[in-house]
């Protein structure tokens, strides 16, 4: 079963305006990966943050950790329309293999 | 990083029949990963490829409809083998670069190859 689930399933947005996607998961990690995937393609890495991490920034991109809650949050400032696709969050665990969450779709409309 | 070749990019297939789909890796890589994507869903992972031994299959998937061979550090095969139309789905190379037990490192894929079996 996978062991993140993202909210929303589906965001659209205006250009210009920041989106934000949550993933929740359930046990202790090692890290957590964020991707996005645009139609049909393969998954683009964005960012890798350790689960001793609270926050880190990839140009417009901002992601935040709390392991406490278990979740994590991707933030997208400024959105353009190339910014539409699915993002992905994913876990792993020490030694064990990454679980992809089901993905948020995000509409950017021009 | 590492840059990751698959081929075919996309194919279609007859139901019965099996295919090879290959992936290439620009540098030597201790993890290799396959796994798939079937239409409007999450990528769930099939096995680990592992060099010069028999590859670690997930629950539910079984080394005779998904043989996997990998003989050196940078490539890899994966065949769907006797294909239903329930198999149509994006299949996707994935790596780790790093030491084996080093699991902060980022995971990369390939562009995928998206198979329709009809």
């Amino acid at each position: 079963s996978q062991q993140g689930e993202e909210d929303p399933q589906a965001l659209s947005i205006q250009e210009g305006e920041n989106a934000t996607m949550n993933c929740s998961y359930k046990t202790s990690i090692n890290n957590l990966q964020w991707y996005r995937q645009n139609s049909g393609r393969g998954l683009v890495h964005l960012i890798l943050i350790r689960s001793n991490e609270r926050e880190k920034h990839s140009g417009r991109l901002r992601v935040t950790l709390d392991t406490s809650k278990k979740s994590s949050s991707l933030l997208i400032t400024a959105s353009r329309a190339a910014d539409t696709a699915s993002y992905f969050c994913a876990t792993r665990a020490s030694g064990s293999r990454l679980t992809f969450g089901e993905g948020t779709q995000l509409t950017v409309n021009p | 990083s590492a840059v990751i070749s698959q081929k075919p990019s996309r194919d279609i297939c007859q139901r019965g029949t099996s295919l090879t789909i290959q992936c290439q890796v620009d540098s030597q890589v201790t993890m290799m990963f396959w796994y798939r994507q079937q239409p409007g869903q999450s990528l769930t992972l099939i096995a680990t490829a592992n060099q010069g031994s028999e590859a670690t299959y997930e629950s539910g998937f079984v080394i005779d409809k998904f043989p996997i061979s990998r003989p050196n550090l940078t490539f890899s095969t994966l065949t769907v083998s006797n294909m239903s139309p329930e198999d149509s789905s994006i299949y996707l190379c994935s790596v780790r670069v790093g030491k084996t037990g080093d699991s902060n490192q980022p995971q990369h894929f390939g562009d995928g190859t998206r198979l329709s079996i009809l």
